[in-house]
């Protein structure tokens, strides 16, 4: 199995500041014949199911603010929230889908509001 | 607008057969690959596995003994099976819906609310 790692298990950013988690798979998840990072993003609020913010590592979900960006190639990814809204308070998630059986989840990072 | 609607059981004794079932409103169950994915009260997203609309699968190797997840494209429903259950069993159940027609590989743009599963005498 591919297992997914993450970065600060929780973090607390001001309002309108930058806040970044990270992500790290044991293998790479970048397929070479298509150049494709397999490897989503999610944000999940309390008692709601997760809600998909970005998929092939950087494009971005229809209908996601363009303050969720994410980055990153191979083994390390970035998803970055550019100015924190009070809305954007979460448990945030990573997945690739790279290998399967199974396809893994991240163990998460909660973001607060500082 | 896809939607997912789980239904089942909410309370199930050890060693017993946990069954849920997702039914699949405002578009067809062909063409995609549907899984089941479980969330441990407070804990993290663990994949369970998937069916394609053909009735094709793949599970969790860790699971995989006890897990069937069968399809009926004529209800528009797929269904969960986990037999044996544990008090490690307990979670709440999401099924969901792969991204891409077509694609095993795949993120998840369209899942159920979700249900709580309790294994417990």
């Amino acid at each position: 199995d591919i297992v997914m790692t993450q970065s600060p298990d929780s973090l607390a950013v001001s309002l309108g500041e930058r806040a970044t988690i990270n992500c790290k798979s044991s293998q790479s998840v970048l397929y070479s014949s298509n150049n494709k990072n397999y490897l989503a993003w999610y944000q999940q609020k309390p008692g709601q199911p997760p809600k998909l913010l970005i998929y092939w590592a950087s494009t971005r979900e229809s209908g996601v603010p363009d303050r969720f960006s994410g980055s990153g190639s191979g083994t390390d990814f970035t998803l970055t929230i550019s100015s924190l809204q009070a809305e954007d308070v979460a448990v945030y998630y990573c997945q690739q889908y790279y290998s399967t059986p199974p396809f893994t989840f991240g163990p998460g990072t909660k973001v607060d509001i500082k | 607008q896809v939607q997912l609607q789980e239904s089942g059981p909410g309370l199930v004794k050890p060693s017993e057969t946990l069954s849920l079932t997702c039914t699949v409103s405002g578009g067809s169950i062909s063409s995609y690959y549907w899984s089941w994915i479980r969330q441990p009260p407070g804990k993290g997203l663990e994949w369970i596995g998937y069916i394609y609309y053909s009735g094709s699968t793949n599970y969790n190797p860790s699971l995989k003994s006890r897990v069937t997840i069968s399809v009926d494209t004529s209800k528009n429903q797929f269904s969960l099976k986990l037999s044996s259950v544990t008090a490690a069993d307990t979670a709440v159940y999401y099924c969901a819906r792969g991204g891409s027609p077509g694609y095993s590989s795949s993120w998840y743009a369209y899942w159920g609310q979700g249900t709580l599963v309790t294994v417990s005498s």
